[in-house]
């Protein structure tokens, strides 16, 4: 168990749904990761919030958000959803955000299925 | 730009007999390398990295991994495999703030 809660484990919704996707970062840790696999894309970095604050992007959709509130969990939300949307969603976490080095620790996942 | 490649898609191997994973790297300035296991309905689990120092990285469940820059490669290995080995296991390199980008991933087999 690494410490990092994802919840829920499972999501089934429709097109052009909405949903929220809700991550706990191991205790201490100021940094949240989320990271979509699929099976066509592979493991894919979305986004990083430190400390509250958005410090780095990677390939998030215009139409998905996410934001880290001040206890920490971080939150994805996912809007108008494609059925190329469907995919396993990660969420890590690590204790700062400048260092190379650190380690990131993964949740168990949200696998979303869009119908 | 950053990236790792994994050149097998699947390594079969029997049991008790030695594992090796592939992954080589493509980065400027100093690597940091890293590899997870993903077991089937599960999370990526953190294995071991290279930061610096001793090219014989160790690491959990009695992995380790050999660094060889002039190949640019970060293999991982175990001596003896075992059937519980079997899963999915990624190369990542960390080349900036954030994020970790990850290979392709590479499914171990491990039979009995």
């Amino acid at each position: 168990d690494s410490g990092v809660t994802q919840t829920p484990k499972h999501l089934i919704t429709a097109t052009g749904q909405r949903v929220t996707l809700r991550c706990s970062p191991r205790s201490g840790d100021l940094s949240v990761y989320w990271y979509q696999q699929s099976l066509d894309q592979g493991l894919q970095f979305l986004i990083q919030y430190y400390n509250g604050e958005e410090r780095a992007k990677g390939n998030i959709l215009e139409r998905f958000s996410a934001q880290q509130f001040p206890d920490l969990h971080s939150e994805l939300n996912l809007s108008s959803l494609e059925l190329g949307d469907s995919a396993l969603y990660f969420c890590a976490s690590s204790a700062y955000s400048n260092s190379e080095v650190e380690t990131q620790y993964f949740g168990p996942g949200t696998r979303l299925l869009v119908l | 730009a950053q990236s790792v490649a994994q050149p097998e898609d699947q390594v079969n191997v029997a049991e008790g007999n030695p594992l090796t994973v592939k992954c080589t790297y493509s980065v400027s300035g100093n690597p940091y390398l890293f590899w997870y296991v993903q077991y089937p309905n599960r999370g990526l689990q953190f294995l071991l990295k290279y930061i610096t120092g001793d090219n014989l990285v160790k690491g959990s469940y009695g992995f380790e991994a050999e660094f060889n820059k002039s190949q640019t490669s970060f293999h991982l290995k175990k001596p003896s495999a075992l059937v519980s080995d079997s899963a999915l296991y990624f190369c990542a390199v960390r080349p900036s703030w954030g994020k970790l980008q990850f290979g392709a991933g590479t499914q171990v087999v491990v039979t009995p």
